[in-house]
Order: C-alpha cells, then sequence, then structure tokens
C-alpha cells in the first residue's frame, strides 16, 4: 500500500487554466505538506496542514490555495497557470511531534 | 537565514567511498536529514540525526554532524551505480512549525 500518494502523476495544460492536484495519506498522520521543485532541482515549502488548519503558508501566489477536507487529504488548487509554475510538487506528511516526513511520488506539472 | 548549501556535483568511481558536505545556518535546528532523490522519482528518507548527536552509522552511510561549524556530511561506503541520485540535506527549522529547509542536492554519478 502506498504511504503517501498524488494524483495525477503528471499534468500537462495551457496557461491561464486552473488546475487541481490531490494528495492522500494513509499513515494516520496529522501534519500534511506541500513543496515545490523547481526546473534547478531547488525544494521549497509552501503550505503545512496540522489537523486541518493552515500552519504553514510560505511566501507563496494567492493563484494557489490548499485544502485539506480531513487529515488524510491535502489538495492543492492552482488558479490562472503561469509558465513559471510548472515544477514538480511534493506531498508530504508527518505526525507532528515525531522528526520524520514522508514524501510522495510527486506531480509533475508542464504549463504551455 | 534559512540557507542550506551542498556542492552540485560528485564523481566517484563504484567501490569507492563518496562523501557528500551539507552547510545549514540555523542553529536551532533539532534534527537533519538525508533524502535521495533517483531520476523521475520522489524523495526517499535515507537516514537523520539529533542535533545533540556527533554521529550516525547505519549500514552503508554514515552521518557526521559538527554543530559548532554547522556541517553535515553523508559518507557512503563501497558506493554503487545504483547510488547515483540526488541526495539533498535538510535541516528542520527551530521554529514553531516542522518545516524542513532543503539544500540545494548533490548529483552523485558514479563511474563503474
Amino acid at each position: 500500500d502506498t504511504a503517501v500518494s498524488q494524483t495525477p502523476k503528471y499534468l500537462v495544460t495551457q496557461m491561464g487554466n486552473d488546475k487541481s492536484i490531490k494528495c492522500e495519506q494513509n499513515l494516520g498522520h496529522d501534519t500534511m505538506y506541500w513543496y515545490k521543485q523547481d526546473s534547478k532541482k531547488f525544494l521549497k515549502i509552501m503550505f503545512s496542514y496540522n489537523n486541518k488548519e493552515l500552519i504553514i503558508n510560505e511566501t507563496v501566489p494567492n493563484r494557489f490555495s490548499p485544502k485539506s477536507p480531513d487529515k488524510a487529504h491535502l489538495n492543492l488548487h492552482i488558479n490562472s497557470l503561469e509558465l513559471g509554475d510548472s515544477a514538480v510538487y511534493f506531498c508530504a506528511s508527518s505526525q507532528f511531534t515525531e522528526e520524520t516526513q514522508y514524501f510522495g511520488p510527486g506531480t509533475r506539472l508542464l504549463v504551455l | 537565514g534559512e540557507d542550506v548549501e551542498q556542492s552540485l556535483f560528485l564523481s566517484v568511481r563504484e567501490g569507492d567511498s563518496s562523501v557528500i558536505n551539507c552547510t545549514y545556518t540555523d542553529s536551532s535546528s533539532t534534527y537533519l536529514y538525508w533524502y535521495k532523490q533517483e531520476p523521475g522519482a520522489g524523495l526517499q528518507l535515507l537516514t537523520y540525526i539529533f542535533s545533540n548527536m556527533d554521529m550516525k552509522q547505519d549500514q552503508r552511510l554514515t552521518v557526521l554532524l559538527n554543530k559548532k561549524d554547522k556541517h553535515l556530511s553523508l559518507r557512503i561506503a563501497d558506493t554503487q551505480t545504483g547510488d547515483s541520485a540526488i541526495y539533498f540535506c535538510a535541516e528542520k527549522y527551530g521554529g514553531a512549525t516542522n518545516k524542513l529547509i532543503f539544500g540545494t542536492g548533490t548529483l552523485l554519478a558514479v563511474q563503474p
């Protein structure tokens, strides 16, 4: 069973479109994260939710809106996609009081 | 500051040892991590070390931490071609959240 899963695995779309990517974890963790890895492989935290509450919100454009319907799911909706949004988006989860974050396989987004 | 630096590239011969270095800036980091990313794949946690430890060994992997110099290293003994990947160090930011600050990544190329 996959611990942290993301859908879709690949997403190719046009500039200006709105798209969502989804993440689910079956580890029973209470905290989930979105990270962005750009074309130079730099990895940066975007958002984090703990028990469905937003606890990290880095300097990310308003076009990005995370939503956590429950502790096991964290979705990322992106409005008005831009070329610079092309990246790999990684979801991760952890138990807040513990030290390890587990990463999903990534969603490769290409904006044309 | 939240900078974590790594050298970009390391090339070794199969059977040799590899040493990947990392420097970080947040002296209040509680945990430091090494993740591995194979081409086109997600992030795999290799090992981590608590900040009050100097060294941790796990099979072929040895992590050394010099807290005074804020320097972390990962030694891979008997490097194999399957070890070719990008290696990221990460520090758990010492603030109230659990965010990880990732290094720039080191591409390890193992020559047969």
